[in-house]
């Protein structure tokens, strides 16, 4: 059984690009939340999503959108980079309760 | 606001326990989470908890839950050098929300 997938590793951009990220939850799990983690600090919560519909959305500027395909995998886009959109980009795959599972992430660099 | 709390750093010697603590939020949340993140990796996770439990042993690993002072703890026997990463807790309070996660704690394991 494979674990979470996040493509791509390692990316970097220049301000004022877009980006696009992608995930793949566990086989089964059909809810998927997208976290960024900065530098010395611990996740934020970006959006979640539950069967294709957004069931959540943390302080993020209008920047960030994200949506869930009918496979459930997901992506996340970010337009107009900023230099301090540079992170770490997990990706959580959530069962209908327990566990939260997460990717390997994406490491954004914006120069 | 909210805020999950951790102490940032910890420093124990090989074959010694450890002990990492964090203060949640809401005392009606229904997972705990502890994650373990190495350099440059995502976040594994390492067991959790439900709330209605105050311990649970998982091999090296013993979670304490102290819900009336919202307290939660992971014990680390026999700490290994392979250790040495950042423990990050987290929480889902009520509503189905996101995870909440602490700053991280830093565990350094000296040989």
């Amino acid at each position: 059984d494979a674990g979470v997938t996040q493509s791509p590793t390692h990316l970097i951009k220049t301000r004022g690009q877009q980006v696009t990220l992608r995930c793949s939850p566990i086989s089964g799990h059909k809810s998927v939340s997208w976290y960024q983690q900065v530098l010395g600090q611990g996740p934020q919560f970006i959006f979640q999503y539950y069967e294709k519909e957004e069931r959540g959305r943390g302080n993020f500027p209008d920047r960030f959108s994200a949506r869930q395909f009918p496979n459930y995998s997901s992506e996340l886009n970010v337009n107009a980079l900023l230099l301090g959109d540079s992170a770490l980009y997990l990706c959580a795959s959530i069962p209908e309760v327990g566990e939260a599972f997460f990717g390997q992430g994406t490491r954004l660099t914006v120069v | 606001g909210e805020d999950v709390e951790q102490s940032l750093f910890l420093s124990v010697r090989e074959g010694d326990s450890s002990v990492i603590n964090c203060t949640y939020t809401d005392s009606s949340s229904t997972y705990l989470y502890w994650y373990k993140q190495e350099p440059g990796a995502g976040l594994q996770l390492l067991t959790y908890i439900f709330s209605n439990m105050d311990m649970k042993q998982d091999q090296r690993l013993t979670v304490l839950l102290n819900k009336k002072d919202k307290h939660l703890s992971l014990r680390i026997a026999d700490t290994q050098t392979g250790d040495s990463a950042i423990y990050f807790c987290a929480e889902i309070p009520p509503g189905n929300t996101p995870l909440v996660f602490g700053k991280g704690t830093r565990l350094s394991v000296i040989a």
